[in-house]
């Protein structure tokens, strides 16, 4: 069964704006991490948070993660048309391992 | 580094008909793993292996074998391929178990009419 769901499944938004996508997930988990896909592509590291962070920056990407919920968000910030693409997160559980469970996925549509 | 590598790109299977899809890596890397990707449903782990002679099953391991002879190779194979084995299949790595960064492939597509 999968661990995360990220919530919208799609998003259409214009150049320029911020674009915020979710992910909550069932068990105690290790790390939390962000993947972009475009399409026909594999998956490209985005960014990872641990348990014991609460938020984290990389350049326009913004992740918060809250525990206590069981979630975490990604935000992009001043959008681009080249960000279209699929955000997928993933968790790594407690124990094992480097093993990590996908969400979903959002499609994510930056309109020029 | 060529990193990861996936062949074929695409392939057609017959039911019944068998098949190793390949993947490779040129960064000396311990930990390798196999997905499959369903529309909808994200990836989801098949078999995983920590490193040369050690392998293990993931969330859905069942139709699928694999080996691990050397560091650099991690082939997939499907024994008797059935039409619900329709999916693309990527292969994972990174430097270890414990390694916070996976690198994907560019996937295989398979399907099985």
């Amino acid at each position: 069964s999968q661990q995360g769901e990220e919530d919208p499944q799609a998003l259409s938004i214009q150049e320029g704006e911020n674009a915020t996508m979710n992910c909550s997930y069932k068990t105690s988990i290790n790390n939390l991490q962000w993947y972009r896909q475009n399409s026909g592509r594999g998956l490209v590291h985005l960014i990872l948070i641990r348990s014991n962070e609460r938020e984290k920056h990389s350049g326009r990407l913004r992740v918060t993660l809250d525990t206590s919920k069981k979630s975490s968000s990604l935000l992009i910030t001043a959008s681009r048309a080249a960000d279209t693409a699929s955000y997928f997160c993933a968790t790594v559980r407690n124990n094992a391992g480097n093993m990590l469970t996908f969400g979903g996925g959002t499609r994510l549509m930056v309109k020029p | 580094n060529a990193g990861v590598t996936q062949t074929p790109k695409f392939q057609v299977l017959k039911t019944g008909q068998s098949m190793t899809l390949q993947c490779a890596q040129d960064m000396n890397h311990e930990y390798m793993s196999w997905y499959r990707q369903d529309p909808g449903m994200g990836l989801r782990l098949i078999h995983y292996s920590v490193g040369a002679g050690i392998t293990d099953q993931g969330e859905v391991p069942n139709g699928y074998n694999v080996s691990r002879s050397t560091t650099e190779d991690f082939p997939l194979r499907l024994l008797s391929a059935a039409p619900s084995q329709t999916s693309v299949y990527f292969c994972a790595s990174s430097y270890s178990a414990s390694a916070d960064t996976q690198y994907f492939g560019p996937g295989t597509r398979l399907t099985v009419l």
